[in-house]
C-alpha cells in the first residue's frame, strides 16, 4: 500500500474484554515498531520486530500485551484483560531498512476502555 | 536510561518569526535521528532524517542540525506560517534499533 495502515481507527473495550489491533506496514519494509501514546505525550516505545523477529519487547508493559508478525507484514498487538489505563493511541511504524531509512507512522489506533 | 528531552514543552509565536527547537539525548550511539509532527488527533508525519554521520539537513523553510557528541538536535523553522502549528516531535534511533521519542514541542503560530 501506499503507506502504513492502521486498523480500526477507532476501538471502545469494556473493561476486561481482549482487542486485537492490526497494522499493515508498507510493502517490503523489514522494520515494524509499535508504541503507546498517552494523550499529550510523545509515543513509549512498546516492541520492535526485524521481518518476523520480534527482537526487542521491553516497552511491553505486562504480560496481558503480546505483539506478533508471523509472516514479517502484518503484525498484530493483542491486549489481554484490557485495563482502564491502556486508553491509549496506539501507533505503527515501518521502515524499510533499520538505521538507515525514515520511519513512517500509520494513523493510529485510538483505544478506550470503558 | 536512554532519555529524549525536548526544550520548550510548548512555544507560541506571532506570525514570521524563525524559531527554533530543542532535542538532547543522553547516548550517543545512535543511528539517526528524524523529526516529526503531529497534528491533533493525527498520526506522525516525517519532516527530516539525519543520518548519525551527517550534521544537518534541509527541506524548505525547515533545517535540523545534529551534534552526537555533545547529544543535540535543533529544528529550525523560518519565516513560521498558522499552517505550522503542530506538536513536533524528535525521534531517536538507538544503535540497539530501540526509537524514542522526546515528549514534543507543542508550537502555535499566530496569525
Amino acid at each position: 500500500g501506499a503507506g502504513v495502515s492502521q486498523s480500526p481507527r477507532y476501538k471502545v473495550a469494556k473493561r476486561g474484554q481482549d482487542v486485537a489491533l492490526r497494522c499493515d506496514p508498507i510493502s517490503g519494509h523489514v522494520s515494524l515498531f509499535w508504541y503507546q501514546q498517552a494523550l499529550g505525550q510523545g509515543p513509549e516505545f512498546l516492541t520492535y520486530f526485524q521481518n518476523e523477529a520480534q527482537l526487542d519487547k521491553s516497552g511491553l508493559p505486562s504480560d496481558r500485551f503480546f505483539a506478533e508478525r508471523p509472516e514479517g507484514s502484518v503484525s498484530t498487538l493483542k491486549i489481554q484483560r484490557t485495563q482502564q489505563e491502556d486508553s491509549a493511541v496506539y501507533l505503527c511504524a515501518s521502515s524499510l531498512k533499520t538505521g538507515y531509512t525514515e520511519a513512517f507512522f500509520g494513523q493510529g489506533t485510538r483505544l478506550t476502555v470503558v | 536510561k536512554q532519555e529524549v528531552t525536548q526544550i520548550p514543552a510548548a512555544l507560541s509565536v506571532p506570525e514570521g518569526e524563525n524559531l527554533v527547537l530543542n532535542c538532547s539525548f543522553t547516548d550517543s550511539a545512535i543511528y539517526n535521528l528524524q523529526w516529526f509532527r503531529q497534528d491533533p488527533g493525527k498520526g506522525l508525519t516525517s519532516l527530516l532524517l539525519i543520518q548519525s554521520s551527517q550534521r544537518e539537513q534541509t527541506s524548505g523553510r525547515l533545517n535540523a542540525s545534529l551534534d552526537k557528541s555533545s547529544g543535540r538536535s535543533t529544528l529550525y523553522i523560518a519565516a513560521s506560517q498558522p499552517g505550522d502549528s503542530a506538536t513536533y516531535l524528535c525521534a531517536v534511533l538507538y544503535n540497539n534499533n530501540d526509537m524514542r521519542f522526546g515528549a514534543g514541542t507543542r508550537l502555535t503560530v499566530k496569525p
